[in-house]
């Protein structure tokens, strides 16, 4: 079974700065997607970012950006120059190629001290 | 285009009661998908649904939980005999119909319906 483990229940960045929440995952497949949402106090989940497996280009969007590490199974986001509308809780999610459910890992909490 | 409507954003029930939790889905999308979320966890995966027709149930519990996307209206998770344990956050989510092996089909979540059982 895949699993998402995410080993930083709590992360905190100084207003500017850059900041890498990792993520590591589990899975015997080749073709698969993996997501960033950002949850922040409102509960509503938003997609931050995402990467397809087979791409080995490192997903991009405006100041988040991933290091995906296939062999390694490991995908970290880098958010640089740190808003204080960043501060929320972060998700990893996996999803197979062959399937529709997202496996979620526990979430880091993210704080932005200005 | 509106996103994924979810109603109630809170709910407070009482041990022995029913919980209806609604979910209408973003324009155009014909799919949907109920996750749970249990304090300081991930969403877990429950129910996936099309019109009329329940997909993948292997995430539902067993009893008191069930879940319906009826032809009009909104995608229902009803909750009978609620229990402390059901105290979580539920997210619905919605997507167009998936392309399996497509990267397109992103599920879009709502705001999540809080549910607190007394």
């Amino acid at each position: 079974a895949q699993t998402v483990t995410q080993s930083q229940p709590e992360m905190s960045v100084q207003e500017a700065e850059t900041v890498t929440l990792s993520c590591t995952y589990d899975t015997s497949e080749s073709d698969y997607y993996l997501f960033w949402y950002k949850q922040p106090p409102s509960r509503q989940m938003i997609l931050v970012i995402r990467q397809e497996a087979y791409k080995q280009q490192n997903a991009t969007e405006n100041r988040f950006s991933v290091n995906f590490q296939k062999a390694a199974k490991s995908f970290s986001l880098k958010i640089s120059d740190s808003q204080l509308g960043d501060a929320a809780m972060y998700f990893c999610a996996y999803r197979s190629a062959g399937t529709y459910k997202y496996i979620f890992g526990t979430g880091t909490r993210l704080k932005v001290l200005a | 285009n509106a996103g994924v409507m979810q109603n109630p954003r809170h709910l407070v029930r009482r041990r022995g009661q029913e919980a209806r939790l609604r979910c209408s889905p973003m324009k155009g999308h014909s799919h949907v998908y109920w996750y749970r979320q249990l304090p300081e966890e991930g969403l877990k995966f429950m129910v996936y649904l099309q019109k009329e027709n329940i997909i993948d149930e292997s995430g539902m519990p067993k009893e008191r939980f069930s879940a319906e996307f009826p032809k009009e209206g909104p995608s229902i998770l009803r909750i009978q005999q609620v229990v402390r344990g059901d105290s979580a956050a539920y997210f619905c989510a919605s997507s167009p119909p998936p392309a399996l092996g497509s990267a397109k089909n992103i599920q879009y979540f709502g705001a999540g319906t809080r549910l607190s059982v007394l």
